[in-house]
């Protein structure tokens, strides 16, 4: 079935320093690939969307490719603020049933960034 | 405008109760999904409406979990005989449509004891 793997968490790094969360994922057909942030006290919201290879998401500074040749969705972010603490989740959308929008996510990678 | 909404916010019971948990999502949104959050881990994909009936449930776990969505706006999660192990917080998302994203409601957390 339909599955994504992302980078094991927790993550602590220094405000400014480069930002990188691994997503990879299995998935007959052609998902399209979310990252969502969960912000502390906060429910789920979306981060960015890439539908079809090669398109890039970007929102707030960070970015993400969708590389089919890897079945990757990389998180990246060039210098990371204390507001950007929070967890973040890939997840793809199964679409093997028509018309079905529903995701399958990765565990979740906590992000910590210290002053 | 107003988000998606989830009641109660925390829900605690005891081993083998009846609860019920509720979701109200985005005016106008015609499709609903349920979601479930163990800790540590990402949401699973419980059961997911379109209008008012159940396009596909199944990510329901077993028989004692059920929801409905009578007049497909407000729906409704219901857990019969309660075990530990449905211990967990429950979201709820909806989107305009299918291919639209979905927007998730704070969730509800509960804690069967």
């Amino acid at each position: 079935g339909n599955s994504v793997t992302q980078m094991e968490g927790p993550v602590t790094l220094s405000e400014e320093a480069f930002l990188t969360i691994n997503c990879t994922y299995t998935a007959t057909g052609y998902p399209s690939l979310f990252w969502y942030v969960q912000y502390p006290g906060e429910g789920l919201q979306l981060l960015l969307k890439a539908t079809k290879a090669d398109d890039k998401g970007s929102n707030k500074g960070f970015e993400a490719t969708y590389r089919k040749e890897t079945t990757s969705f990389h998180l990246e972010k060039g210098s990371v603020q204390v507001s950007d603490s929070a967890v973040y989740f890939c997840a793809l959308s199964d679409r093997r049933i028509k018309g079905a929008q529903k995701l399958v996510f990765g565990q979740g990678t906590r992000l910590t960034i210290n002053p | 405008g107003a988000g998606v909404s989830q009641t109660p916010s925390n829900k605690v019971t005891e081993k083998g109760k009846y609860v019920e948990l509720r979701c109200d999502p985005i005016s106008g949104h015609t499709a609903l999904y349920w979601y479930r959050q163990s800790l540590g881990q990402g949401p699973e994909f419980l059961i997911y409406f379109q209008g008012t009936g159940a396009a596909d449930d199944s990510g329901l776990p077993n028989d004692r979990f059920f929801a409905v969505r009578p007049e497909g706006s407000v729906s409704t999660l219901k857990i019969q005989r309660t075990e530990r192990g449905d211990s967990a917080v429950y979201l709820c998302a909806s989107s305009s449509s299918v291919q639209e994203t979905q927007y998730f409601g704070p969730g509800t957390r509960l804690l069967v004891l």
